[in-house]
């Protein structure tokens, strides 16, 4: 069965950096694009980036854009969100999310890892 | 950015009775493909969300045929025939034609009188 699983999450000082990795297993990682989502304590959904399934196409929200990368390793079937200069407002669970339709949202969802940016 | 709106945002509902969610947008949702890329997805509480409908009308794998998607244009909306116990979390439309960025709706809550 699809299986997504986010790591990486924890407590960071503002301006640090963190790294989220989304293992995928279940299902054929090069034919799926991927999304991060993220989620604020208490609050709805928010876009975060975008990744084609080959890797040659990449989108991020103007909340993260020059601070967050998203990225993956098609051999490892994993994909990554390089996250730096982070902010309180950073603060959210991170979802990954696959996707088979660019306009269709994401048809799988992983369970998520909390990021706390906190001095 | 296309803003999508729901209404309302706190749905109390009785076990066995129907219930709507209306989501709105900012523009119309019509792609240039033809397509209107109009999606809703369900969280239950303490759980990720999961997709209920894609593309206005679609129902996932497994998602039961009391849940029923409808529109056109820019409105939009999510009805399910009669509520289950289960069925109680927070629902959001999500739109996918004018992107990036991908924009979601603030969320309803739905509850159980």
């Amino acid at each position: 069965q699809v299986q997504l699983v986010e790591s990486g999450g924890g407590v960071v000082q503002p301006g640090r950096s963190l790294r989220l990795s989304c293992a995928a297993s279940g299902f054929t990682f090069t034919t799926y694009g991927m999304h991060w989502v993220r989620q604020a304590p208490g609050k709805g959904l928010e876009w975060v980036a975008v990744i084609s399934n080959d890797g040659s196409k990449k989108y991020s929200a103007d909340s993260v854009k020059g601070r967050f990368t998203i990225s993956r390793d098609n051999s490892k079937n994993t994909l990554y969100l390089q996250m730096s200069s982070l902010r309180a407002e950073d603060t959210a669970v991170y979802y990954c999310a696959r996707f088979g339709c660019w306009g269709c949202g994401p048809d799988y969802w992983g369970q998520g890892t909390q990021v706390t940016v906190s001095s | 950015d296309v803003v999508m709106t729901q209404s309302p945002l706190s749905l109390p509902v009785t076990l066995g009775q129907p219930a709507s969610i209306s989501c709105r947008s900012s523009q119309s949702l019509v792609h240039s493909d033809g397509s209107t890329y109009l999606n809703w997805f369900q969280q239950r509480p303490g759980q990720s969300p999961r997709r209920l409908i894609y593309k206005v009308s679609n129902r996932d794998s497994g998602v039961p045929d009391r849940f029923s998607g409808s529109g056109s244009g820019t409105d939009f909306t999510l009805k399910i025939s009669r509520v289950e116990a289960e069925d109680v979390g927070v629902y959001y439309c999500m739109q996918g034609t004018h992107w990036p960025p991908w924009t979601f709706g603030q969320g309803t809550k739905v509850e159980i009188k």
